[in-house]
């Protein structure tokens, strides 16, 4: 079975750091594009990151300079480190595969994690 | 960025009726680029169509998207009480974007 399992959040206070991990199984990251995916408490979703599966990574405007993300291909888990937390930051934060359709990029997220939650409060 | 508005913002049907529910883009989406999800409370997202119109695996015949450039529809028909939900659609052109949801009540 593809899945993805996060782990990483808690409480930080503001300007601390924390790193989330994800771990896959059934499938390997590192042939896949994975991202993180960001949901504040009764809001929407946030894209956060991707890390491509050539290990190229972008980012959201609001998070640039300050996450990055990574990965492992020999443990397969994909990483990020989150840097001068802001209170704004404070989410659920959900590791997903961008589905690939016979070899083309599909741009759809088909497995998601059950998320991490980060508080970033003083 | 694209900014991708959705609606309505909340929709309250009965069983067995129709759901209709429009994401309307700011600029064209790229090669149709549009998927739509399933959120329910304290889950994570669940991915039902995928390139404005495709159903992802599992998904069930009632789901069905269309549209494209700037206008998508996702219509649910008989609508069943387990489909209550909050619905994301988002677009994956430079930087993804998501709308901002509507929730479907039955």
């Amino acid at each position: 079975e593809e899945q993805v399992v996060e782990s990483g959040g808690g409480l930080v206070q503001p300007g601390g750091s924390l790193r989330l991990s994800c771990a896959a199984s059934g499938f390997t990251v590192s042939g896949n594009y994975m991202t993180w995916v960001r949901q504040a408490p009764g809001k929407g979703l946030e894209w956060v990151s991707v890390i491509h599966g050539g290990g190229g990574t972008y980012y959201a405007n609001s998070v640039k300079g300050r996450f990055t993300i990574s990965r492992d291909n020999s443990k397969n888990m994909v990483y990020l480190q989150m840097n001068t937390l802001r209170g704004e930051d404070t989410a659920v934060y959900y590791c997903a595969r961008e589905m690939i359709v016979a070899t083309t990029r599909s741009g759809a997220f088909d497995i998601w994690g059950q998320g991490t939650r980060v508080t970033v409060s003083s | 960025e694209i900014v991708l508005t959705q609606s309505p913002g909340t929709l309250s049907l009965s069983p067995g009726e129709r759901a209709t529910l429009s994401c309307r883009a700011s600029q064209s989406v790229s090669s149709n680029y549009l998927a739509w999800y399933q959120q329910k409370p304290g889950q994570a997202p669940r991915l039902l169509i995928y390139v404005a119109s495709n159903r992802a695996t599992g998904i069930p015949d009632r789901f069905s998207g269309t549209g494209s450039w700037t206008d998508f529809t996702l219509t649910i028909t008989r609508l069943e009480p387990e489909d209550s939900a909050v619905y994301y659609c988002q677009q994956y052109g430079s930087s993804p974007t998501f709308g901002q949801g509507t929730k479907v009540e039955i």
